[in-house]
């Protein structure tokens, strides 16, 4: 089946740092990629939409220069996140998809701490 | 805007048993239903995609049904054991990406 690797899956880094998480389609073209936040006992939120070469759509309330993404190419999308606070700690997760198809397949996450 | 809700939100039962897990969304205009399962800190595992034309997808001692017109999914594991512990996440797909439930949280005590 598809494969989606998402690196580091455990991250700590100070306040006001930056972090680039990377998530890299192993086995098929991934022309869209999308970015998802979740926070303890809730449900997984979409931040963005990323196709290959374009630049990535921002949900409502992502600050898109906080959240820098990347897809630069089709088999790789990053996620950086800038200046980060504590309230950025969260898990951070990617999935892809290729052109017309209608299943996305998941990378295992980042754990963010910010302290 | 699509919403998808899980209940019950844990679910705590005797290995062996069968049962149920509920899923419902507000906006019936759907491409797919997903279900998935999420260990602690891990991804997301994909069990089991149901298109808006099937009524159920089976995989194993999984069994999901999707009812579109009313709202609702289900699934169904057949004979829990311990290693069906995790979070089982519910998401659906329309004109937007995946829009995901807050799950429900599985403990099968052996």
């Amino acid at each position: 089946g598809a494969v989606v690797s998402q690196h580091p899956s455990r991250v700590i880094c100070k306040s006001g740092t930056s972090v680039k998480i990377e998530c890299r389609s192993l086995d098929f073209q991934a022309t869209t990629m999308f970015w998802y936040r979740q926070f303890p006992k809730q449900s997984l939120m979409l931040m963005a939409t990323s196709n290959e070469g374009s630049k990535a759509t921002y949900e409502q309330g992502v600050e898109k220069d906080k959240f820098l993404i990347n897809h630069a190419s089709l088999t790789l999308s990053t996620l950086t996140v800038t200046s980060a606070h504590p309230e950025d700690s969260s898990f951070y997760i990617c999935s892809a998809k290729q052109g017309g198809g209608t299943e996305a397949f998941f990378g295992q996450g980042t754990r963010l701490t910010v302290v | 805007k699509q919403e998808v809700t899980q209940i019950p939100a844990a679910l705590s039962v005797p290995e062996g048993e069968n049962l149920v897990l509920n899923c419902s969304f507000t906006d019936s205009a759907i491409y797919n239903l997903q279900w998935f399962r999420q260990d602690p800190g891990k991804g997301l595992t994909s069990l089991l995609l149901i298109q808006s034309s099937q009524r159920e997808q089976t995989s194993g001692r999984l069994n999901a049904s999707l009812d579109k017109s009313s709202g609702r999914s289900t699934l169904y594991i057949a004979a829990s054991q311990p290693g069906d512990s995790a979070t089982y996440l519910c998401a659906v797909r329309g004109n937007t990406p995946l829009v995901f439930g807050k799950g429900t949280r599985l403990s099968v005590i052996a």
